[in-house]
C-alpha cells in the first residue's frame, strides 16, 4: 500500500487537451513535490510546495501549472501538451522543517501518454 | 547546482554474491544521501538514507557508506536476492530545500540464479 494516492493511473491525452493530475496524501507532510520521469532516467524534480505555497519551480514550461489546494492535495493541471511530455509523473511528500530533509514518499505515479 | 554520478550503470551479480553502487557529489554543501529501489514499473521506494554527520549506516543486508572529505557515498548489498534485481538511485540534497533531491543517473542491477 501506498501512502502517497496518486489518480488517474494511466492517461491518454490529445495536445489540445486540458487534463488535470491529482495528488493526496495524509501523513500530515507539509512539502509536496511533482516530478517527471521518462523511461530508463531518474525522476527530474519539477516543483515543490512548502505549507500550500509553491517554492521551487525548475523552470518548467507553463503548459504544466501546478496548484496546492491544501496540505493534503497537490493537482498538476495540463494544458496544450507535447508528444515529448510523454512521461511517468510522480507526486511526492515530506516533512519539512527548513533545517533538515526527511525522505521522500513516492506515489505509484500517473503514466501519461499524449498523443 | 549539485550533479550526482552514480556507477555503474548495471550490474550482474550471482544470487548470494555482494553488489556496490557508488555515487560522487559535487556540492560540498550536501549533507542528506537517500537511496531508492524502484522496480519495473513501480514507484521509487526508499531503502535506506544517510546524513553528513555519519559515516555508514546499516540495515539488515543493506548498508551505506559515506565519505564526505572524497564526496563520495556507496550502497552494499549482502547476500543478494532475485528479489533485489531492481534500480537503484542514489540521491543527494542539502538542509532547508524541502528535500530537492538530486538524483543519480541509476544502477539496474540484476541478481542470476
Amino acid at each position: 500500500d501506498t501512502e502517497v494516492t496518486q489518480t488517474p493511473k494511466h492517461l491518454v491525452m490529445g495536445m489540445t487537451n486540458k487534463k488535470s493530475l491529482k495528488c493526496e496524501q495524509h501523513m500530515g507532510h507539509r512539502a509536496m513535490y511533482w516530478y517527471k520521469q521518462k523511461a530508463k532516467k531518474p525522476p527530474e524534480l519539477m516543483f515543490v510546495y512548502s505549507y500550500e505555497k509553491l517554492s521551487i519551480n525548475e523552470s518548467v514550461p507553463s503548459r504544466f501549472s501546478p496548484e496546492c489546494p491544501n496540505s493534503s492535495l497537490l493537482n498538476l493541471h495540463l494544458h496544450a501538451l507535447q508528444p515529448e511530455d510523454s512521461a511517468l509523473y510522480l507526486c511526492a511528500s515530506s516533512h519539512f522543517s527548513g533545517t533538515d530533509n526527511s525522505p521522500l514518499h513516492f506515489g505509484n505515479g500517473t503514466r501519461l501518454t499524449v498523443t | 547546482g549539485e550533479n550526482v554520478e552514480q556507477h555503474p550503470s548495471t550490474l550482474s551479480v550471482q544470487e548470494g554474491d555482494s553488489a556496490v553502487i557508488k555515487c560522487t557529489y559535487s556540492d560540498s554543501a550536501s549533507n542528506y544521501f537517500p537511496w531508492y529501489k524502484q522496480e519495473l514499473g513501480k514507484r521509487p521506494q526508499l531503502i535506506i538514507d544517510i546524513r553528513s554527520n555519519v559515516g555508514e549506516k546499516k540495515d539488515q543486508r543493506i548498508a551505506v557508506t559515506l565519505n564526505k572529505t572524497a564526496k563520495h557515498f556507496s550502497l552494499h548489498i549482502t547476500e543478494t536476492q532475485p528479489e533485489d534485481s531492481a534500480v537503484y538511485f542514489c540521491a543527494a540534497s542539502k538542509a532547508g530545500t524541502a528535500s530537492k533531491l538530486t538524483f543519480g543517473t541509476g544502477t539496474r542491477l540484476q541478481v542470476t540464479l
